[in-house]
């Protein structure tokens, strides 16, 4: 079983379109953090969020913790096609260390 | 200031061979962290050392070993290669060990291993 599991695995929209993918676990985490990860790159770091309940806003990305801090979601309001990418939840499992623990991903694809 | 390099980009190998695979991290990060990403799946934890030791290791067969040096870059090693081994081997850089919420890991572009 995966500890984290995201949904869509897959989303193709059409430009200017609104869409909301999910992060969801069993577990209860301090904090959670999103990525993207563009083609031939690395992730990127775009938030952390760490209380139950937290919605951050980065430009028309909306991210929002669980009350119970065991899920998140990344909403994107009227998408462009630079936001196609991977998107990807992470966690800390382990304390002493920062080594993260990934999701399955989303893959985004923005049509023109 | 550079970001996380890592060398080479690209690389083929055939099955049975060794690997090395080196990652220079942001100036003055002293923890690198090793990923396996094979294509269609999140990063997968490999290893993780500070300050020249090893502070973490993930699920992977002593096939894999990995070394920081004196300047905080390391080598990932990978022997005896599998076909299941090809995949995207990203390093990531950060400036502390503890795990905490706004503790930022930044990534290199990683190095695109095929093995046939």
């Amino acid at each position: 079983t995966q500890l984290l599991e995201q949904s869509p695995q897959f989303l193709s929209i059409q430009e200017g379109e609104n869409l909301t993918v999910y992060c969801n676990s069993s577990s209860v985490f301090s904090s959670l953090q999103w990525y993207r990860q563009e083609p031939g790159e690395g992730p990127v770091l775009l938030v952390t969020v760490v209380t139950g309940g937290e919605v951050k806003k980065l430009k028309r990305l909306t991210f929002q913790f669980g009350d119970a801090r065991k899920d998140s979601s990344l909403h994107i309001t009227a998408a462009q096609p630079g936001d196609t990418g991977l998107y990807l939840c992470a966690v800390s499992p382990q304390t002493g260390a920062n080594n993260l623990f990934f999701g399955t991903g989303t893959r985004l694809t923005v049509i023109p | 200031d550079a970001g996380v390099t890592q060398s080479p980009t690209h690389l083929i190998k055939t099955r049975g061979q060794h690997v090395t695979l080196r990652c220079s991290p942001i100036s003055g990060h002293k923890s690198v962290s090793w990923y396996q990403q094979v294509l269609g799946q999140g990063p997968q934890f490999i290893f993780q050392y500070y300050e020249k030791e090893e502070r973490g290791r993930g699920n992977f067969p002593d096939r894999f070993s990995a070394r920081q040096f004196p300047n905080y870059s390391s080598e990932l090693n990978v022997n005896a290669l599998l076909l299941g081994d090809s995949a995207l081997y990203l390093c990531a850089s950060s400036s502390i060990l503890t795990s905490g919420s706004y503790n930022e890991q930044f990534f290199g572009p990683g190095t695109r291993l095929t093995v046939l």
